[in-house]
């Protein structure tokens, strides 16, 4: 089945700075990959998404990008500010006629003011 | 508000003694999901739910039942909890395949 691995586990960075957080992906039929934000004590939270047919997505301070050929995609934070610390998951579909989301593992992003 | 509802939000219970927790959503989602959520492990789908009485396995389903008699509800079953069910649980719903899941406010359970 799929299996999807995220790097790194967790990631400090001073306000200001950039933040780039990677997922790989194993079943070349995704072709979903939703990123969710949780803050501490909330839940998981749909910040960006991208399908298969798209190579690179952006909203505001926040970007994706997929490569299918390699099976990976990224998550992209400019500009980071305190309210972006927060664990991040990646996902991936399962392909076919479900919405199974096979999730990473998430990444503890600090930003330090 | 267009919200996915879980109850409760805190349950401490005893090895075997059966529980339910509920899942109610009022987006007229067709897609339905749970999970849980363990330190390093990040989110495993216990099972899921495409339609009215269309249901599947997710990676986790051991020790877990789940129903979908109505499309608003989703209920999760423990017919007889043990410590390793321990965990957050979280309750999620989409519109359709290929859209992103709308989470509830989770589930922290504990058994003793």
């Amino acid at each position: 089945g799929e299996n999807v691995e995220q790097h790194p586990s967790t990631l400090s960075v001073q306000e200001g700075d950039s933040a780039v957080i990677k997922c790989t992906y194993s079943d070349s039929a995704s072709n979903y990959f939703p990123w969710y934000k949780q803050e501490l004590g909330k839940r998981p939270q749909l910040i960006i998404d991208i399908r298969s047919n798209v190579g690179e997505k952006k909203d505001q301070r926040i970007a994706v990008t997929l490569n299918k050929t390699a099976k990976h995609f990224s998550l992209h934070i400019t500009e980071t500010q305190p309210e972006d610390s927060a664990v991040y998951f990646c996902a991936a579909s399962h392909g076919g006629a479900t919405n199974k989301l096979i999730f990473g593992t998430g990444t503890l992003l600090a930003v330090q003011p | 508000e267009a919200q996915v509802t879980q109850n409760p939000r805190y349950l401490i219970t005893v090895t075997g003694k059966k529980l339910t927790v509920t899942c109610s959503q009022n987006m007229n989602h067709e897609y339905m999901s749970w999970y849980r959520q363990d330190p390093g492990l990040g989110l495993r789908q216990i099972y899921y739910s495409m339609n009215v009485e269309v249901t599947d396995k997710g990676d986790v389903p051991e020790g877990y039942k789940v129903s979908r008699k109505e499309k608003r509800n989703f209920p999760l079953i423990l017919e007889s909890p043990s410590p390793n069910q321990t965990s957050l649980y979280f309750c999620a719903s989409s519109f359709n395949r290929e859209d992103g899941y709308t989470f509830g406010s989770g589930t922290r359970l504990t058994v003793v």
